[in-house]
């Protein structure tokens, strides 16, 4: 099946700085999502990706399509400590609904 | 809007005996619900698709005699851990998708078999 590859695996940063992570791919994908989960929670929708270059925003966080349809890529700008969690991206799996999980990146933020 | 409640969100059980978890959409129908098991410091592995009205469709590997679904009514999905082992402990989460509006996930069940 396919597989994503999301790097960092983790991150350890100071309060205030940016954070960037990224997801790649050997095959070409229509939609790209980006995910945060808690803690004993289940994943909530960050910013969903549907267009090839498309840069969306969503607070201080801002994701990009990658042009190559292959790849994309998370920033969070001035981090705080409650952006820390674990971040996932995602893909929907040829034509179903079905999605594939990165590994996820461990965001820890230091105050 | 586009709210997916999960119950319950803990649960302890002997060995050999059977567990529910229950999965809703509260303001939306779903005609499709996904089932996702998350062991520690893993990803999220896609078990099933739920299907209203008709059998789900397992993954590779995933036993379906083991792991139960039904989707009776297009706001219910539910998955039944029969004859539960610790391996089968584990983080389950449910998700499904309203239209335009991307995939909603519950807060998840975590399964302990003792």
């Amino acid at each position: 099946g396919q597989q994503l590859n999301q790097s960092p695996q983790s991150m350890f940063i100071q309060e205030g700085e940016d954070v960037s992570m990224n997801c790649t791919s050997s095959s070409i994908f229509n939609t790209w999502l980006w995910y945060k989960q808690d803690p004993g929670e289940g994943p909530v929708l960050l910013i969903a990706l549907y267009k090839a270059g498309e840069l969306t925003s969503n607070g201080r966080l801002t994701a990009q399509f990658g042009i190559t349809r292959k790849d994309s890529f998370l920033n969070i700008s001035a981090s705080i400590p409650s952006d820390v969690g674990i971040y996932f991206c995602a893909v929907t799996q040829g034509g179903s609904e079905k999605l594939v999980f990165g590994k996820g990146t461990k965001l820890t933020v230091n105050p | 809007g586009a709210v997916v409640s999960q119950h319950p969100s803990r649960v302890i059980c002997k060995s050999g005996t059977s567990v529910k978890i229950e999965c809703r959409s509260l303001d939306f129908q779903a005609t499709t619900m996904f089932w996702y098991r998350q062991f520690p410091k893993q990803s999220l592995m896609l078990m099933a698709t739920s299907n209203e009205g008709s059998k789900a469709t397992y993954e590779q590997g995933v036993e379906k005699d083991k792991f139960l679904i039904n989707h009776a009514s297009l706001t219910l999905s539910t998955l039944t851990v029969t004859s539960a082992h610790p391996e089968d402990s584990s983080f389950y989460i449910c998700s499904a998708s309203p239209a335009d509006y991307g995939y909603t996930f519950g807060s998840g069940t975590r399964l302990t078999v003792v």
